[in-house]
């Protein structure tokens, strides 16, 4: 149980152009998912935290307007790049933590990651 | 606010010594401890947690951690190094009061030479 999807898995797109990445918990109920972006040979860094039925909260120095998430329902968030350029070619992970569950509380489980080439 | 420093951002060891990478941590409240690993190219795998019970904390794939308030530490261990171990671990904090966000630490590349 507990398994976190994500998709695409890869993506090539040129400038300019808008990028959408979804979430999705397969097997239980996330009010809250996280998005992460990873550069390489570096550690993860929490760009947002994403709840069910209200606005994302951003972390400090993240665009919200060049990463707009949406989380519509329990199952799933997305995160779409708009305007993409070069630089933010990057991995972008992101997490569910999990609604209920005795010592699972305050557990996340992440997806596989998403590799974003811009062009 | 909470942080977490792994010392070390990459461990060479021998297929079958000890594996020992180190994690110290900075909270304000009793912390939320965990391990990840990440293979290439792949999201994050829970190694173990620390969530206030037992002090040592046994995970899978034969890695176990021990919590230590007194040195504000969550060293990661395994007895025996194989070659599949060969991954990037993360450490990370959460405090229980701020809706599950993880701290990550930056990470250590651990290499297993046959």
């Amino acid at each position: 149980g507990a398994v976190v999807s994500q998709h695409p898995s890869w993506v090539i797109c040129k400038s300019g152009t808008s990028v959408k990445i979804e979430c999705r918990s397969l097997d239980f109920q996330a009010t809250t998912m996280f998005w992460y972006r990873q550069f390489p040979k570096q550690s993860l860094m929490l760009m947002a935290t994403s709840n069910e039925g209200s606005k994302a909260t951003y972390e400090q120095g993240v665009e919200k307007d060049k990463f707009l998430i949406n989380h519509a329902s329990l199952t799933l968030s997305t995160l779409t790049v708009t305007s993409a350029h070069p630089e933010d070619s990057s991995f972008y992970i992101c997490s569910a933590r999990r609604l209920f569950g005795t010592g699972l509380y305050n557990e996340q489980f992440f997806g596989p990651g998403t590799r974003l080439t811009v062009l | 606010a909470q942080s977490v420093t792994q010392l070390g951002s990459h461990v060479s060891v021998s297929e079958g010594a000890l594996v020992l990478l180190r994690c110290n941590y900075s909270s304000s409240v009793p912390p939320y401890l965990f391990w990840y690993v990440q293979y290439p190219n792949q999201g994050l795998q829970l190694l173990l947690k620390y969530t206030s019970a037992a002090t040592l904390v046994k995970g899978i794939n034969g890695f176990e951690a021990e919590f230590k308030k007194s040195e504000t530490s969550f060293h990661l261990t395994k007895p025996s190094a194989h070659m599949s171990d060969a991954a990037e671990y993360f450490c990370a904090v959460s405090a229980p009061d701020q809706g599950g966000k993880l701290i990550f630490g930056q990470g250590t590349e651990l290499s297993v030479k046959p």
